[in-house]
């Protein structure tokens, strides 16, 4: 069946440290992907998404890249903040019922 | 509204007492969906709507969860009989008919059973 997996937390960082969050998927067909973010005390946000193979998708200077010959979507920034403190959530639609299945988050910390 | 608003945010129960949890999607979007997130874990699927019909229950944990959705709107996932292990947030999204893979979250609602 499809799955996501991304990489285990909590990640710590300095203030203007280049950031990667891992994310590989299983999928059959072609699946959309998407990255979530979760602030503290707020709910669920979409960051970014990307529909189709080497589409590149970016908000609020993260940015992911749709490989399927790698099946992965890695999300990346290159200067983060202290207010990039939040847990980020990796997904994929397939589809078929726009069901989206989840990855288990990833906690980042950013410290001054 | 706005967003998706959910009612009531926090929910503290005793065992064995019904629930019932309220979301109210994006004016005009066809789509709503409810899951559950525990603590420390990622996110399971529940159920999903399309209007009023719920193609895909196959999330459901057991046949004390059930959901249901009025005029295509509000939507309404009630408990039975809450055991300790239902502790959750319980999250509600919703998402319009042309770009039905993106979903909008609602804030969610704490539930403690104790």
């Amino acid at each position: 069946g499809n799955s996501v997996t991304q990489m285990e937390g909590p990640v710590t960082l300095s203030e203007e440290a280049f950031l990667t969050i891992n994310c590989t998927y299983t999928a059959t067909g072609y699946p959309s992907l998407f990255w979530y973010v979760q602030y503290p005390g707020e709910g669920l946000q979409l960051l970014l998404k990307a529909t189709k193979a080497d589409d590149k998708g970016s908000n609020k200077g993260f940015e992911a890249t749709y490989r399927k010959e790698t099946t992965s979507f890695h999300l990346e920034k290159g200067s983060v903040q202290v207010s990039d403190s939040a847990v980020y959530f990796c997904a994929l639609s397939d589809g078929s019922n726009y069901q989206l299945i989840w990855g288990a988050g990833t906690k980042l910390i950013i410290k001054p | 509204g706005a967003g998706v608003s959910q009612s009531p945010s926090n929910k503290v129960t005793e065992k064995g007492k019904d629930v019932e949890l309220r979301c109210d999607p994006i004016s005009g979007h066809t789509a709503l969906y409810w899951y559950r997130q525990s603590l420390g874990q990622g996110l399971e699927f529940l159920i999903y709507f399309q209007g009023n019909s719920a193609p895909d229950k196959s999330g459901l944990p057991s046949d004390r969860f059930s959901a249901e959705r009025t005029g295509g709107s509000v939507s309404t996932l009630t408990i039975q009989r809450t055991q300790q292990e239902d502790s959750a947030v319980y999250l509600c999204a919703s998402s319009s008919r042309w770009t039905q893979e993106t979903q909008y979250f609602g804030p969610g609602t704490r539930l403690l059973v104790l």
